[in-house]
């Protein structure tokens, strides 16, 4: 099966620099991606790692270690508006195939 | 832009009724999914098609039934409704690998 482990709840000030991690667990393994959801909206993709290294968009950077079953999201100048909940999702194989399977979620509230 | 429609924001049924959640997208996505949201659980996945006619058990698909009739529709059914079954219903749809989900807002049930 499959298991993602990630902070339940992160706090940070604006214009601040914040990490979320998220180990995962799978039997085998495509990518990491990570989603942003706000309070009352959907989830809304943020970026997919398949390889080892950083990508960067904008404020946001994502790492993966494959070796270490390890990634993370960083977001820089934080902003007001980055509040929101943020959930790694994991793409392997499970019994559904090759389908993604989420981490309980990262509440990321951002103070003045 | 892409759009994924949920037919109802929000749903009170009683106990033992037949409940039916509708989606639509307008990409032409090969893939939809049907994915229940609970705090502290993430996102699961119950079902998912990736052609029409076609369906998939997800993780949890007990008590769940799917409908994709069409390209652009994914129903998922409550046979008969139970108290454990009043969560946050996600539907997605992608296309290719999978590496990008396209998410509904969400139809918020509640079973009494």
């Amino acid at each position: 099966g499959q298991s993602l482990e990630q902070p339940s709840e992160v706090t940070a000030v604006e214009g601040a620099i914040v990490q979320i991690n998220c180990t995962y667990q799978t039997s085998g393994f495509y990518g990491l991606s990570w989603y942003q959801q706000h309070d009352g909206g959907a989830p809304t993709f943020l970026s997919y790692n398949a390889l080892d290294g950083l990508e960067e968009t904008g404020r946001f950077s994502s790492f993966l270690s494959r070796s270490d079953s390890y990634g993370y999201l960083l977001l820089q100048e934080l902003q007001m508006k980055d509040s929101a909940s943020y959930f790694c999702a994991v793409r392997g194989t499970n019994n559904a195939g090759n389908m993604l399977t989420f981490g309980g979620g990262t509440r990321l509230m951002v103070k003045p | 832009d892409v759009k994924v429609t949920q037919s109802s924001r929000y749903l009170v049924k009683r106990t033992g009724e037949k409940v039916f959640l509708e989606c639509v997208q307008d990409m032409d996505h090969e893939n939809m999914f049907w994915y229940r949201q609970d705090p502290g659980l993430g996102l699961r996945l119950i079902y998912f098609s990736y052609d029409v006619k076609m369906k998939e058990k997800g993780d949890i698909p007990e008590g769940y039934s799917v409908s994709r009739e069409k390209k652009e529709r994914f129903s998922l059914i409550l046979e008969s409704a139970s108290t454990n079954q009043t969560s946050m219903y996600l539907c997605a749809s992608s296309s290719g690998g999978n590496e990008k989900l396209f998410f509904g807002s969400g139809t918020q049930l509640s079973v009494l």
